[in-house]
């Protein structure tokens, strides 16, 4: 886990509020990818991002999530107008490649975010 | 449809007894199957990659095998600090990064 950095490690928001989670990839990786942890499921993938470019957002919702990687600062997942639904643990992970050549994806400590 | 079944669910060992944990697919095109720690309010610790059946990787008191339709992580003497969820996930697209975990087995080991 070491250099993937997210925050806020907790999160608590009210209905409809928004929420946002920061991802910083380990030094040197460009690729970054969001998923999430709902309470008795597995880790499912939401999101694959490149710097200003979206891969593949085929994991996530329709509505309400949306996901950036700018050219300068952190990867952001956005929530809006969240639901109890929405509470969960998102995570995030970075590699330093796109091709599958032996590399393998780190992962943070995971954000927490809970609805009330 | 599940693509990657862990079992069993939950496990509780002795210290120094060992065993095995299951992971198998029905995934085609595999390109490597991953197995990752969990603790508890932590993120996926990854431990290996394997990529053609036949393939082993060992680590300290872990050995993960694979063939083509399951993985084996086998534990050997566990300790309690062993005590985790452990991962397996399958990347089978032409991109690293999308990964399709299978729901764990809580593995607990007791002095």
């Amino acid at each position: 886990n070491a250099g993937v950095m997210q925050n806020p490690r907790h999160l608590v928001r009210r209905r409809g509020q928004e929420a946002r989670l920061r991802c910083s990839p380990m030094k040197g990786h460009s690729h970054v990818y969001w998923y999430r942890q709902l309470p008795e499921e597995g880790l499912k993938f939401m999101v694959y991002l490149q710097k200003e470019n979206i891969i593949d957002e085929s994991g996530m919702p329709k509505e309400r999530f949306s996901a950036e990687f700018p050219k300068e600062g952190p990867s952001i997942l956005r929530i809006q107008q969240v639901v109890r639904g929405d509470s969960a643990a998102y995570f995030c992970a970075s590699s330093p490649a796109r091709d599958f050549s032996g590399n393998t994806i780190y992962f943070g400590e995971g954000s927490w975010l809970t609805v009330v | 449809e599940d693509q990657v079944t862990q079992s069993p669910e939950a496990l509780r060992l002795q210290e120094g007894e060992s065993s095995s944990l299951n992971c198998s697919y029905t995934v085609s095109g595999l390109r490597g199957l991953f197995w990752y720690r969990q603790d508890p309010g932590k993120g996926p610790e990854f431990l290996f990659t394997l990529y053609s059946a036949g393939e082993e990787k060992e680590k300290e008191r872990l050995k993960a095998t694979l063939t083509k339709k399951e993985s084996f992580l086998h534990i050997t003497a566990p300790k309690p600090e062993d005590s985790a969820t452990y991962l397996c996930a399958v990347d089978r697209g032409s991109t690293l990064g999308r990964l399709y975990f299978g729901r764990g087995t809580q593995l607990t080991v007791w002095p």
